[in-house]
């Protein structure tokens, strides 16, 4: 089974500042199937980017998604106050479908 | 719009079980898989597992405690858990994932369905 760490736990930034979080897997990541989610208190989480790069619908392009093996990457280049959340990633290469334990970005 | 509707906030005291019911609308149920996906507060979301025409698939650690069942007539889905411990106090999410794929990415959510377990 692939676990997935995430990395930092926290990041604290200020707006207009570029974000860059980390999801490292186990195992290689088949057909690079992993998908980065972004998680506001009081809501469920949404979809940003699936198969490591494709932005999901209504996603703005300062969210970019990268990697591919065991080493993945979230940035967003340039942080809005919307963005300071909890963000996880997620494979789906087979069942069960892990998540990592989230990167909390946060204003400084 | 895509709309996946859950019932809500249940408490139950440990050993009982809690049945949740998730409504979709706005597209076609046969079109897609729903999962449940669960997050223990301060936890990253934990994948259940998920019910399609004639088979089902579960999360090792929740196999025997856990039944998902679909009815196509009211576009519902439901997630029962029995024997519920405290450790299961979580949000339980209904999720859409690809329709034919097991394994999946979820983009659209529920609201969520809080499920305290306390005595």
């Amino acid at each position: 089974e692939i676990v997935l760490t995430q990395s930092p736990d926290s990041l604290s930034l200020s707006p207009g500042e570029r974000a860059t979080l980390s999801c490292r897997a186990t195992q290689t990541v088949i057909n690079n199937f992993l998908a980065w989610y972004q998680h506001q208190p009081g809501q469920p989480p949404r979809l940003l980017i699936f198969d490591a790069s494709v932005r999901a619908t209504g996603i703005p392009d300062r969210f970019s998604g990268s990697g591919s093996g065991t080493e993945f990457t979230l940035t967003i280049s340039r942080l809005e106050p919307e963005d300071f959340a909890l963000y996880y990633c997620q494979h789906y290469g087979d069942s069960p479908l892990p998540f990592g334990g989230g990167t909390k970005v946060e204003i400084k | 719009q895509v709309q996946l509707v859950q019932s809500g906030a249940e408490v139950k005291e440990p050993g009982a079980a809690v049945k949740i019911s998730c409504k979709a609308s706005g597209f076609n149920l046969n079109a897609y898989y729903i999962h449940w996906v669960r997050q223990v507060p301060g936890q990253g979301p934990e994948w259940m597992g998920l019910k399609v025409p004639g088979s089902a698939n579960y999360a090792r650690q929740f196999r025997g405690r856990v039944t998902m069942t679909r009815d196509t007539s009211t576009s519902t889905v439901y997630m029962e858990l029995s024997s519920l411990r405290s450790d299961d106090t979580a949000v339980y999410y209904c999720v859409r994932g690809r329709f034919g794929h097991h394994a999946s990415y979820f983009d659209f959510w529920g609201q969520g369905t809080l499920v305290t377990v306390s005595s």
